[in-house]
């Protein structure tokens, strides 16, 4: 299994523009995590989805952010309009009742 | 008060040495714990599980103490290539069970 894939690796981007995340969770898994990583704050669940199902989104910071699973191997992560502050490493993590499995991570610089 | 606090550090030790890092957690509701480990510019992976009775894997030694609501990790004959950020990770019991909080790491520099 190549484990948890998450792309782009790196974005750049200018504020006020839309940014797009994608993860493709490990096959069978049935949960899905959106982690958000900042020396302050550490690691923070922003989402939490169940069978493709968005059952927590209390960590989603404003309207801004958005995210969505319409299958079970893909979810995407939506910012628009990006800010500075938005930026950030972006975690995708898959689960299947125990541990979790991180991808590798999107690093975003809003500039 | 953040839902589990560790020690930033650094600690930069020598290889060899033995180093530990603690850990509090403030949510009595707290069932399972765990230590991650996050290298440098990657993902954070799973160590090892932590319990009551306290476990062991290889040079690594992690303890929990429910009543004092603290959990430590051991590590003996530090190598170089233990240099990672250690992260404390809780478990809620029950309808939160599948989130995992996380402390913000120690940071464990190994010198040669």
């Amino acid at each position: 299994d190549a484990g948890v894939i998450q792309s782009p690796r790196h974005e750049v981007t200018e504020m006020g523009q839309e940014v797009t995340l994608r993860c493709k969770p490990i096959s069978g898994h049935n949960s899905l995590f959106w982690y958000r990583q900042t020396m302050m704050r550490g690691l923070e669940l922003l989402i939490y989805f169940n069978n493709n199902v968005p059952i927590d989104d209390s960590g989603m910071p404003e309207d801004r952010f958005s995210a969505k699973m319409p299958n079970a191997s893909f979810s995407t992560l939506k910012i628009q309009p990006s800010e500075p502050r938005d930026s950030a490493v972006y975690f995708c993590a898959s689960s299947l009742g125990g541990g979790y499995t991180f991808g590798s991570g999107t690093r975003l610089t809003v500039v | 008060r953040k839902e589990v606090e560790q020690d930033p550090g650094p600690f930069n030790v020598p290889e060899g040495a033995t180093v530990a890092f603690n850990c509090t957690y403030s949510n009595s509701a707290s069932q399972s714990f765990f230590w991650y480990r996050q290298d440098c510019r990657k993902e954070p992976k799973l160590l090892m599980s932590v319990y009551s009775s306290g476990n062991e894997d290889g040079r690594f030694t992690a303890q929990l103490n429910r009543a004092s609501q603290y959990i430590s990790l051991l590590i003996r004959d530090s190598k170089l290539s233990d240099s990672a950020t250690y992260l404390c990770v809780r478990r809620n019991s029950g309808a939160g069970s599948y989130q995992l909080t996380f402390g913000k790491g120690t940071k464990l520099s190994v010198i040669p």
